[in-house]
């Protein structure tokens, strides 16, 4: 699988925005960007994905580097309920060679600041 | 409504001993997975059944065997326990074809081997 580069961590106050950085310099063509956040002794959960253009959806933002080897995850005004792990995760669109596993990184552990 | 649900939510038991767990998800989906969180917070895959087939077997102990009855329950049973095996073992479940392939997760199984 490729290999997804996060920090291990970030700080934010709450109420600003927050970027997550994501290096995947390997990525394949066939491979989605994947984004999972892991709160306080919960299950991951679903944030975004995308795989050439920029997302949107009602939790976040993602912003794809035109030649894919970058992503950033965007929190538009982080709240306290925001801090956990977030997992950058490349997915292959090909199942066979998957079966569309999610391979888990270390993950970026963001920490928001009331 | 809890999509994905798992029992028990703690499990305390002693070296040697069978235990099992159970996990139910009502989304209708056709692939379950079974992952592992140990001590270091690193998720790593375990199984993965589709349509109650073996699709993904990682390297695991064969002391780990996985039952799948129907499409909505994926179980792992694990036999002779040893103290590595403590950690969260989390359930996930899909709809293959659904967007992005999301994975749903469940709440995770606290195992203490002592």
């Amino acid at each position: 699988d490729a290999k997804t580069t996060q920090p291990n961590s970030m700080e934010s106050n709450e109420e600003e925005p927050v970027h997550l950085p994501c290096n995947h310099s390997t990525i394949s063509g066939t491979d989605y960007i994947h984004w999972y956040r892991q709160l306080p002794s919960q299950g991951p959960e679903y944030v975004i994905h995308g795989l050439t253009s920029n997302v949107n959806n009602r939790m976040a933002s993602l912003a794809i580097a035109e030649d894919r080897k970058s992503s950033t995850l965007i929190l538009h005004r982080a709240t306290l309920r925001d801090a956990a792990v977030y997992y950058c995760i490349l997915r292959s669109q090909i199942p066979e060679t998957s079966g569309s596993r999610l391979t888990f990184g270390e993950g970026t552990q963001l920490t928001v600041n009331p | 409504d809890t999509a994905v649900s798992q029992t028990p939510k703690y499990l305390v038991t002693q070296m040697g001993n069978d235990k099992s767990i159970k996990c139910e998800q009502n989304l209708g989906h056709d692939t379950m997975y079974w992952y592992k969180q140990d001590s270091k917070k690193f998720l790593k895959i375990m199984f993965s059944y589709n349509n109650k087939e073996l699709i993904i077997n990682e390297t695991v102990p064969n002391r780990f065997s996985p039952k799948s009855p129907d499409k909505a329950h994926l179980n792992l049973h694990i036999n002779s326990l040893e103290l590595g095996d403590s950690a969260v073992y989390f359930c996930a479940s899909r709809r293959t074809g659904g967007v992005g392939e999301t994975q749903y997760f469940g709440p995770g199984t606290r195992l203490l081997v002592l």
